[in-house]
């Protein structure tokens, strides 16, 4: 294991469901994220948070709701999703974020396996 | 904009032969490369990085990267392949302006016994 566990790590739902994904870390680390890996692109950023604030929101649908309620977990609540949201969720951590800006570009991410979604 | 290529969708190599997997980027400024290696069922794991200093940057499991400034390139190599080593590959790029990750589409890597 890599230090990020997600759970669960395979999730069927259909487009009136509710559900939700967790992230945990276990490296001390003060930054979070989300991305989304769908085949053949490059992954997309969804939400960065440091110090359970949200400092990135990369104009995710409302039907995505993030949620960090401290420095080691974080939560990605489903709601209403759509077929094209099915893809693997992949969170990861880092140490801290560098700046004020919320950049993190040279910061070393530690990835969890993901979670992969389909809906149906 | 600034951004990463990954020109191939996928490279086959057989086993105990060199293998390099291409990556150019195009930023403003200096540029800030990563390597990131994902195996089957698994998330991305780090191999290396360039920030600053030598051109040729080694890495986890045996990986090499040769940052390359007038070819905008930072391909990554191995001497001698192993069939564990297939799986897909990121390479990524700080965009100077966002301070963000910037990924490729990924390289699929299979090493043939």
């Amino acid at each position: 294991e890599t230090g990020v566990t997600q759970t669960p790590r395979h999730l069927v739902m259909g487009m009136t469901n509710k559900k939700s994904l967790k992230c945990e870390q276990h490296l001390g680390h003060n930054a979070m994220y989300w991305y989304k890996q769908s085949a053949k692109k490059p992954l997309e950023l969804m939400f960065v948070y440091s110090l359970e604030e949200r400092v990135e929101n990369n104009s995710v649908p409302s039907r995505f709701s993030p949620e960090c309620p401290n420095s080691s977990h974080l939560f990605l609540h489903l709601h209403t999703l759509q077929p094209e949201d099915s893809a693997l969720y992949l969170c990861a951590s880092s140490q801290d974020l560098l700046g004020t800006s919320g950049g993190y570009g040279a910061n070393v991410l530690t990835f969890g396996a993901g979670s992969r979604l389909t809906v149906l | 904009a600034q951004s990463v290529a990954q020109p191939e969708d996928q490279v086959n190599v057989a086993e105990g032969n060199p293998l390099t997997v291409k990556c150019t980027y195009s930023v403003s400024g200096n540029p800030y490369l990563f390597w990131y290696v994902q195996y089957p069922n698994r998330g991305l794991q780090f191999l290396l990085k360039y920030i600053t200093g030598d051109n040729l940057v080694k890495g986890s499991y045996g990986f090499e990267a040769e940052f390359n400034k007038s070819q905008t390139s930072f391909h990554l190599k191995k001497p001698s392949a192993l069939v564990s080593d297939s799986a897909l590959y990121f390479c990524a790029v700080r965009d100077s302006n966002t301070d963000k990750l910037i990924f490729g589409t990924g390289t699929r890597l299979q090493v043939f016994p």
